[in-house]
């Protein structure tokens, strides 16, 4: 398989559940990201992730953790999440080293929160 | 910081209309652009992009130019198909180094037959 897998495509959970989205990229690319899309708002970087380690944690509240325990994979694990927390999360890859080059996304994870 | 403005959509042509998507940017450096597409249920594809002034970027018909001077990287395309429907995104990076994209809200684009 190519490309960036996300799984679960969809997800519902209660807000004193704890779940975990995987992203997986097959590329041989050095950085990952994820970013929340969430409706009629631009899509926000959360965390990147370079070589495997954290470089980007845009002000993103402590009940979303990211974990990257080696290039080719990105967890982000959720607990006592809210109901705006509901959005489509993608997960994204690149070279990493040239600003230039091409992010290539997954298709996300539908998640919502009740 | 850096940002991207691009048009309100949603906006609805005929098939075989000439399509412009506004984008404007701010950033601090001399970034690089592009424009992403997302079909329903899918993630974000990369159409097109530019890493310089008076670039142009071309894929599948469409094409934007990259002009510092007006900090603009519009979406042009001469004659839209049904299959064009879906949203798209202006983005930047800020080059070597700092791969992280910034996007805009993103246009939908509905072409009707």
């Amino acid at each position: 398989e190519t490309g960036v897998t996300q799984t679960p495509r969809h997800l519902v959970m209660g807000m004193t559940n704890k779940k975990s989205l995987k992203c997986e990229q097959h590329l041989g690319h050095n950085a990952m990201y994820w970013y929340k899309q969430s409706a009629k708002k631009p899509l926000e970087l959360m965390f990147v992730y370079n070589f495997k380690e954290q470089t980007e944690n845009n002000s993103v509240p402590s009940r979303f953790s990211p974990e990257c325990p080696n290039s080719s994979h990105l967890f982000l694990h959720l607990h006592t999440l809210q109901p705006e927390d509901s959005a489509l999360y993608l997960c994204a890859s690149s070279q990493g080293d040239r600003g230039d080059t091409e992010a290539f996304f997954g298709q996300g994870t539908r998640l919502t929160v009740v | 910081g850096d940002s991207v403005t691009q048009m309100e959509g949603p906006v609805t042509l005929s098939e075989e209309a000439f399509l412009t998507i506004n984008c404007t940017y701010t950033a601090t450096g001399y970034p690089s652009l592009f424009w992403y597409v997302q079909y329903p249920g899918e993630g974000l594809q990369l159409l097109l992009k530019a890493t310089k002034a008076d670039d142009k970027g071309s894929n599948k018909g469409f094409e934007a130019t990259y002009r510092k001077e007006t900090t603009s990287f519009h979406l042009e395309k001469g004659s839209v198909q049904v299959s064009d429907s879906a949203v798209y995104f202006c983005a930047l990076s800020e080059g070597f180094g700092n791969e992280k994209l910034t996007f805009g809200t993103g246009t939908r684009l509905t072409i009707i037959p």
